[in-house]
């Protein structure tokens, strides 16, 4: 089983609002990934997680905020977005991210709409 | 720094006909490729990866890629295209040094005539 599970589906939120994006992988990953994806183009690399410590972060803005509680979750929490932040916004989950030849595996996503 | 190329945005294909999608990476070392597939609307599924070893490797959905160091490149064939297989293709590299990053091409969409 590679399944990657993400929720909520479809979001829409105001500029003003706080919300969260959750994801879940029961495959014993212990990296996990957010990534951002607009229409027409490739998923861009937003954060990385790998033993539940942040690793890689690519100078996302800090309105977008992720969380590793433990090993099988990922959030992205979300505040005072503008509406260009509207996006597919893609969790993934790898093994241990310093395993040579790793996959990594998406889930299908949440779109995101700013209002 | 690792990057790849899809020349081909677009690419149209006849139902029944044979495909091939075209990857160019730069990378210096042997890296670690793939291709995923993105229906609309959907998430990435992983259709095949190369790591090591034979260079022709088998994929999910009758899709094949074959790994050419020379030319540097990581093509996707399939002898025969269904409907199903219209979406959007997007060819990965990934070091091999243990860096979780993964970097993608720009993506082929493909569409299918009857």
């Amino acid at each position: 089983d590679t399944e990657v599970t993400q929720t909520p589906k479809h979001l829409v939120m105001g500029m003003t609002n706080k919300k969260s994006l959750k994801c879940e992988q029961h495959m014993g990953h212990r990296a996990m990934y957010w990534y951002k994806q607009k229409a027409k183009k490739p998923p861009e690399l937003m954060f990385v997680y790998s033993y539940e410590k942040l690793s890689i972060n690519e100078s996302v803005p800090s309105r977008f905020s992720p969380e590793c509680p433990n090993s099988s979750l990922l959030n992205l929490h979300l505040h005072a977005l503008q509406p260009e932040d509207s996006a597919l916004y893609l969790c993934a989950s790898s093994p241990t991210g310093w395993e040579i030849g790793n996959t990594i595996y998406f889930g299908e996503g949440s779109w995101l709409t700013v209002v | 720094a690792q990057s790849v190329t899809q020349p081909d945005i677009h690419i149209t294909v006849s139902e029944g006909a044979s495909l091939e999608l075209r990857c160019n990476y730069s990378y210096g070392a042997t890296p670690y490729l793939f291709w995923y597939v993105q229906s609309p609307g959907q998430g990435l599924q992983l259709l095949l990866k190369y790591f090591s070893g034979d260079t022709l490797v088998q994929g999910i959905k009758g899709f094949e890629a074959e790994f050419k160091r020379s030319q540097s490149s990581f093509n996707l064939r399939k002898p025969s295209v269904h409907w199903s297989d219209a979406a959007e293709y997007f060819c990965a590299v990934k070091s091999n040094f243990g860096n979780e990053k993964l970097t993608f091409g720009t993506g082929t969409r493909l569409t299918i005539i009857p």
